[in-house]
């Protein structure tokens, strides 16, 4: 069964960069599509986006080209930049494993950032 | 961008049926994804490409999809099917979500 866990720090100053972790186990990372997605606390879903082992990859234009993903097939773990934070992107942020016909069919727990001074 | 609106709401008493609408400018054409969110959990598919359940999900879950509407039916829904619903789909590469349906069961 596959299982994900995102991992990064906690609190994160205005202006500067979130960078979180996704670690993938029990499957390898080297085929599918993998997401990033963001819920503000008591709010809806908001798709961040994916990135394939391939290199491909694409985001929401809503984001002003600040995010940056890659991707480690040798450690088998996916990973999310956010520059330029600001308190708007205070969220539980999610990663997820998907593909446009199937949907996101496995999801972590999320890891909370909080952008404060 | 794309937009997909869902009720804010929906109230159903136990054993009954519930339906949840999404709605978007021919949706019916587009590859359309449930997601049931508890509290404090992550979300989970329980619909995939419109109608499909996947492995593990209850057969009371169903969907359909056409025309503008796009539907999650629960048909006797239980307690612990409170939750949030989302639905979701992709429009020129980018993946839209709908704005969540909190579904009661009284």
């Amino acid at each position: 069964q596959v299982q994900l866990q995102e991992s990064g720090p906690g609190l994160v100053r205005p202006s500067e960069t979130l960078s979180l972790t996704c670690s993938v186990s029990g499957g390898s990372i080297r085929t599918l599509y993998w997401h990033w997605i963001r819920q503000p606390v008591g709010q809806g879903l908001e798709w961040i986006g994916r990135i394939h082992p391939s290199g491909s990859s694409n985001h929401n234009p809503s984001l002003n080209s600040r995010v940056t993903m890659s991707v480690d097939p040798s450690t088998n773990k996916v990973f999310l930049d956010l520059r330029s934070v600001t308190a708007a992107d205070t969220a539980l942020y999610y990663c997820a494993r998907g593909q446009e016909a199937s949907g996101f069919d496995h999801w972590g727990q999320g890891a909370l950032v909080t952008v404060s001074s | 961008s794309y937009e997909v609106t869902q009720p804010l709401s929906v109230s159903v008493a136990l054993g009954q049926t519930a339906r949840i609408t999404c709605g978007g400018s021919n949706i019916g054409s587009k590859v359309l994804h449930w997601y049931q969110q508890r509290p404090g959990q992550a979300p989970v598919l329980v619909i995939y490409r419109n109608t499909n359940r996947p492995s593990g999900i209850p057969e009371r879950f169903s969907g359909s999809n056409s025309g503008n509407t796009a539907t999650l039916t629960i048909t006797g829904a239980q307690a612990g099917d409170e939750a949030d619903f989302f639905c979701q789909v992709w429009d020129n590469n980018i993946a839209f979500f709908g704005t969540g349906t909190k579904v009661t069961v009284l």
